[in-house]
């Protein structure tokens, strides 16, 4: 199993709160990923890292941040949460362009009353 | 612009039968086609991959998947289903040149009946 750990796995905070998660992987992946995982949705890319402080959005960032400072931890920060996104929220890596198989970490799971 | 389109959210087959996932693509660039399985309260675990090369392409646990381009199809199947498949599959998609986003399919839950 590819080094992909995320913390917390479980968080449960109240509506205007600030959250972050963390993804942390030992496999000096260049990229990496935060999807968010909703029924009927599949999973939706909320933002993503091609290097250390290079990071982009994606289909879903509204309300999301993101950060990078070291290759191996990927923080994504919700900084006023909302219901809206109480949601599972998987961490990925990858190799890059070579190799384009992402390697999921095993969730954290957010509530937001 | 890429998309998947899963049909089937819930599928049933009963334990030794044909297991059949259908995903349909749609990519403005040569895809990259992958499934994905995710057991209850896990995370996602590769099944197998497209890129280039042979159409038929094999995975793990038995699974295989064929891509037909005059269909835009990548459809997985097992010809015998154990219990131990029962799980959500997804379909996912990413092009070859320049973009590692994977978009996903919504995912299609397989219960196997005993």
């Amino acid at each position: 199993d590819a080094g992909i750990t995320q913390s917390p796995r479980h968080k449960v905070t109240e509506t205007g709160t600030p959250v972050t998660l963390r993804c942390h992987q030992t496999e000096n992946h260049r990229y990496m990923y935060w999807y968010r995982q909703d029924p009927g949705h599949g999973l939706r890319l909320i933002h993503y890292s091609y290097g250390v402080k290079d990071t982009d959005k994606g289909e879903v960032s509204d309300g999301y941040s993101v950060s990078r400072s070291k290759t191996e931890d990927f923080l994504l920060t919700l900084e006023s949460a909302t219901s809206s996104q109480t949601s599972v929220y998987f961490c990925a890596i990858s190799g890059g362009r070579s190799s384009y198989e992402q390697y999921f970490g095993p969730g954290t799971r957010l509530t937001v009353t | 612009a890429q998309s998947v389109t899963q049909l089937g959210s819930h599928v049933s087959v009963s334990e030794g039968a044909l297991v059949l996932l259908r995903c349909n693509y749609s990519s403005s660039v040569p895809p990259y086609l992958f499934w994905y399985v995710q057991y209850p309260n896990q995370g996602l675990q590769l099944l197998l991959k497209y890129t280039t090369g042979a159409t038929l392409v094999k995975g793990i646990n038995g699974f295989e998947a064929e891509f037909k381009k005059s269909e835009t199809s990548f459809h997985l199947t097992k010809p015998s289903a154990h219990m131990s498949d029962a799980a959500e599959y997804f379909c996912a998609v990413s092009g070859m040149f320049g973009n590692e986003k994977l978009t996903f399919g919504t995912g299609t839950r397989l219960t196997i009946i005993p």
